[in-house]
């Protein structure tokens, strides 16, 4: 089945920039959801589609997708952004959802 | 307001069984396809199954680790999705959570999700 691969950790001090990746092979190909999960609560849809945002979700969340790897990118990371994170995609020949093994996000 | 409220968790014995139910409201449960996701202590989300909504032939999908084990079915007069769980490992120990799917031909993602339910399965 259709794996995939996101960094485990990823820091950065607040109000920089912190991008996360999702690789799998040809992911470009495919569509990308992105979620927010943070301790104790369910997860929160944060992107969509690659690059759309859910209303309510601040433009400061954004994401690509290209080639072999998808990428959530978080500008001006607050304290509050400190969460997992993990993309998403939809298997068409299984009709499953896979998820990536997910990324804590920590903001130093 | 959409609402997702899981209950039925607990703890069970390995080989036991477990009954999961996901109160729906806020939106027109009938059309939604519903899904379970589950989460073990400290690891990450993994996708349980998928009913979709009658209209759609109530198809139900499921991932390798709880098919034949699992059964998932709903109540659309009750607006309730339901997770039947059978023969129980300790390696189904895990926060289980309802979602709603939104599909668009092309891609599926869970737009809405409840806050989990908590399933202990030891000896």
């Amino acid at each position: 089945s259709y794996v995939l691969t996101q960094p485990p950790s990823v820091s950065v001090a607040p109000g920089q920039t912190a991008r996360i990746t999702c690789g799998g092979n040809n992911i470009g190909s495919k569509s990308v959801h992105w979620y927010q999960q943070k301790p104790g609560q369910a997860p929160v849809l944060v992107v969509y589609d690659d690059r759309d945002r859910p209303s309510g979700i601040p433009e400061r969340f954004s994401g690509s997708n290209s080639g072999n790897t998808a990428t959530l990118t978080i500008s001006r990371v607050e304290a509050g952004d400190e969460a997992d994170y993990y993309c998403q995609v939809w298997d068409f020949r299984n009709d499953h959802v896979i998820f990536g093994e997910g990324t804590k996000l920590t903001v130093l | 307001e959409v609402q997702l409220v899981e209950s039925g968790g607990g703890s069970v014995r390995p080989g036991g069984s477990l009954r999961l139910s996901c109160a729906a409201s806020g939106f027109t449960f009938s059309d939604a396809w519903m899904n379970w996701v589950r989460q073990a202590p400290g690891r990450g989300l993994e996708w349980v199954g998928r009913v979709k909504a009658k209209s759609s032939g109530e198809t139900r999908d499921y991932a390798a680790p709880v098919k034949g084990r699992f059964t998932i079915s709903r109540d659309d007069s009750k607006n309730t999705l339901f997770l039947q769980m059978n023969s129980l490992t300790t390696e189904d120990t895990a926060v289980y959570f309802c979602a709603t799917d939104y599909c668009s031909g092309t891609t599926c993602y869970l737009n809405y999700w409840g806050q989990g339910t908590l399933v202990t399965v030891s000896p």
